[in-house]
C-alpha cells in the first residue's frame, strides 16, 4: 500500500514561471515531510523539509506547503531554472521510518 | 551536513559472480540505513533495512539470500548481490539515518551494477 502518492509523474515548466509538484500521503501519524532532487546516475539529495506542527517552510526560490487536513503537501520553485530539471521524489517519516513518493520529473524548458 | 559514500560507483561482473556495495556515514553514526534500488525512469524500490548489530529487515519480494545485506557497524553497512544475473543489473542506492529522532535521511551516490 503506497502511503506517500505522487501522481504526477512528469511536469513541464518554462523557465522563470513557477513549478508546483505535489504530493499527497494516507497516514496522519507522519510527522515530517520531506523534498529530494535526483539527477539521473545520482542519488537523491534533501531539498526542502517541513514538520507536521508547521504549513510552510520556504528556503530560497523553495516553499514546500503542508495541508495536513487534506493530507497533501506541495513543493513550489520560482523562478524554475533550467538546472532545476530532475525527479523530485516526496517523503514522508514517522519515527525512523521514510516513506517515498514514486517521483515527479520536472523538465524546465529554457 | 551529514555525508555517506557508497563504493563502487560502478561495477561490473560476469553472471554467476558476486558483488559487494559499501555504504558509509562519513560524519555521523548510522544506527539504520536503508537499501534502495532503482530501475530506469522508476521510482526508488526499498529493498531492505539496516539495523546494526542485527539482521536486516527486507522488504516484501526481494530474496534474502541473494542480496545479502550486513551492518557490522555503526558506519558501515554492505549490500552483497550473490550469483549475480543480469536482471540484477540496476542502480543500487543506499541512505542513513543517524537514529530515532534524526528527521532528514542522507543518501550516497548510487552503484551502478552492469551483470554481463
Amino acid at each position: 500500500d503506497q502511503q506517500v502518492k505522487q501522481n504526477s509523474p512528469s511536469l513541464s515548466v518554462q523557465e522563470g514561471r513557477i513549478s508546483i509538484l505535489n504530493c499527497d500521503y494516507t497516514n496522519s501519524m507522519f510527522d515530517y515531510f520531506l523534498w529530494y532532487k535526483k539527477y539521473p546516475a545520482e542519488g537523491p539529495t534533501f531539498l526542502i523539509s517541513i514538520s507536521s506542527i508547521k504549513d510552510k517552510n520556504e528556503d530560497g526560490r523553495f516553499t514546500v506547503f503542508l495541508n495536513k487536513s487534506a493530507k497533501h503537501l506541495s513543493l513550489h520553485i520560482v523562478p524554475s531554472q533550467p538546472g532545476d530539471s530532475a525527479v523530485y521524489f516526496c517523503a514522508a517519516s514517522v519515527g525512523n521510518q521514510f516513506y517515498f513518493g514514486t517521483g515527479t520529473s520536472l523538465t524546465v524548458i529554457p | 551536513g551529514a555525508v555517506v559514500s557508497q563504493h563502487p560507483s560502478r561495477v561490473i561482473c560476469k553472471s554467476g559472480t558476486s558483488v559487494k556495495i559499501e555504504c558509509r556515514s562519513l560524519d555521523f553514526q548510522a544506527t539504520t540505513m536503508f537499501w534502495y534500488r532503482q530501475f530506469p525512469k522508476q521510482s526508488l524500490m526499498l529493498m531492505a533495512t539496516s539495523n546494526e548489530g542485527s539482521k536486516a529487515t527486507y522488504e516484501q519480494g526481494v530474496e534474502k539470500d541473494k542480496f545479502l545485506i550486513n551492518h557490522a557497524s555503526l558506519t558501515l553497512s554492505t549490500l552483497t548481490v550473490t550469483s549475480a544475473h543480469p536482471e540484477d543489473s540496476s542502480f543500487y542506492i543506499c541512505s542513513a539515518s543517524p537514529g530515532s529522532g534524526a528527521n532528514v535521511l542522507t543518501f550516497g551516490a548510487g552503484s551502478r551494477l552492469t551483470v554481463l
